[in-house]
């Protein structure tokens, strides 16, 4: 059974680089017909697609952040990883990772999700 | 950008009544719309993909329809544990999109 692990610090200081990390269990990210993807959800609010990688590292991000984003894949640890660049408040929020199935398009395996949070 | 616009915002339901949540996209999607299922400090699930398709796992009370800019999630029967936040989502162009969310409580 795949499973998805979110891990990285919780709290972030303003104007430095979140860093996430997903680790996938179970199955592997190289597998194709996947991509792997961040999604984040404001305190009390609603989602916001982060952007998405396939294992081949092509890579897909939201327009509103792509300027600060790098998602990136390290197929030997089943790991892909979330760097956002210049941090603000306005970034907290809790982090998810999740598969993409590639033909639909849809969201079908989610991890936990890990609180960020932006302070100093 | 496409958005997705669900209705009703909040939802008080009777157990073993009818659910129905509405998701309105801005443009013409096809079937590229899914639904999933958020409960209180947990992750998402996924209920429905590709605007009717059931999924395995998923109780069948749980059916989704629609195509081009209207879409439903209905919850036949609806059960205590299916307290949650729906939401839909677009998966037809990017950026990927979600509706704002349905919240359903059991009265």
């Amino acid at each position: 059974q795949v499973q998805l692990q979110e891990s990285g610090p919780g709290l972030v200081k303003p104007s430095q680089t979140l860093s996430l990390t997903c680790t996938v269990s179970g199955g592997s990210i190289s597998g194709g017909g996947y991509y792997w993807s961040w999604i984040r959800q404001h305190p009390g609010k609603g989602l916001e697609w982060i952007g998405y990688i396939y294992y081949s590292g092509s890579t897909y991000y939201n327009p509103s952040l792509k300027s600060r984003v790098t998602v990136s894949v390290d197929t030997s640890k089943n790991q892909f990883s979330l760097k956002l660049y210049s941090v603000t408040a306005a970034d907290t929020a809790v982090y998810y990772c999740a598969r993409v199935m590639a033909r639909a398009g849809d969201f079908d395996l989610w991890g936990r999700g890990t609180l960020v949070t932006v302070s100093s | 950008e496409i958005v997705l616009t669900q209705s009703p915002d909040f939802q008080s339901v009777t157990p073993k009544e009818k659910v129905t949540i509405t998701c309105r996209a801005s443009q013409s999607i096809g079937s590229s719309l899914h639904w999933y299922q958020q409960k209180p400090h947990q992750s998402l699930k996924l209920l429905i993909r590709s605007a009717s398709q059931s999924l395995s796992g998923v109780p069948s009370r749980f059916s989704g329809s629609g195509s081009g800019t209207d879409f439903t999630l209905t919850i036949n029967s609806l059960e205590a544990e299916d307290a949650a936040t729906y939401y839909c989502h677009q998966s037809s162009s990017l950026p990927h999109t979600f509706g704002q969310g349905t919240k359903v409580e059991i009265k």
